[in-house]
């Protein structure tokens, strides 16, 4: 079936260090799979980090960025240094956008903490 | 940016009563999704709506749910009778076309006891 696996959180880093959160996917009943990370800030509603819709692209908001490899069906998030603001829970998806249902099949969430 | 509000962010409600989650969409969507969390594990969708109409439902949404949005009010997700198992945060979204960006509520939690 369709399914999402990131890191296993909690996940600290400190701040200015580096980051990569993994995300891996299975896409079998969708034809030209989009991918997406997500992210929640504390008392807030989720809000699309970046996406992808086409393999091989990388999308980047916000000093962070992904790349959709098909080959290794991975989608791994990244940041070169982290702030204490990009402390969240951040969440992989899939999804076929241009497809009429359209619905999004999540990851399990990585809650990301950043020591000062 | 415009907000989805979904109201209300928590309801305790005894097993068997009935709730109705509601969820006041931005103005010019028209596509209203329900997903459900439980604690510990993945957002799970479970049904979305368009044009008045169920378009497509996950297992997870049981013959005691429904959902209506009667005259562009609130998108409501009703559960009648509800369980102990559908304790869970649900998250309502929506989006003004089927290829559009997604924007999401902040969930309600729901604990049925």
């Amino acid at each position: 079936g369709d399914s999402v696996t990131q890191t296993e959180g909690p996940v600290t880093v400190s701040e200015s260090e580096s980051l990569i959160i993994n995300c891996t996917y299975s896409a079998t009943s969708i034809a030209y799979p989009n991918l997406f990370w997500y992210v929640r800030y504390p008392g807030e509603g989720l809000q699309l980090l970046l996406k992808v819709i086409t393999a091989g692209q990388k999308g980047s908001s916000r000093g962070f960025e992904a790349t959709y490899n098909k080959e290794t069906t991975s989608f791994h998030l990244q940041k070169a240094s982290v702030q204490e603001s990009d402390s969240a829970v951040y969440y992989c998806a899939l999804g076929e956008m241009n497809y009429n249902q359209g619905k999004l099949i999540f990851g399990q969430g990585t809650k990301l903490s950043i020591k000062p | 940016g415009p907000k989805v509000l979904q109201i209300p962010s928590h309801q305790i409600i005894d097993m068997g009563q009935m709730v109705t989650l509601n969820c006041d969409p931005v103005s010019n969507h028209l596509y209203f999704y329900w997903y459900k969390q439980i604690l510990g594990q993945q957002m799970e969708f479970l049904v979305n709506f368009y044009n008045g109409k169920v378009m497509e439902k996950s297992k997870l949404f049981k013959d005691q749910f429904s959902v209506e949005r009667p005259d562009g009010s609130y998108f409501t997700l009703k559960i009648q009778p509800t369980a102990l198992e559908d304790s869970a945060v649900y998250f309502c979204a929506s989006r003004p076309t089927a290829n559009s960006d997604y924007t999401f509520g902040s969930g309600t939690r729901l604990l049925v006891i």
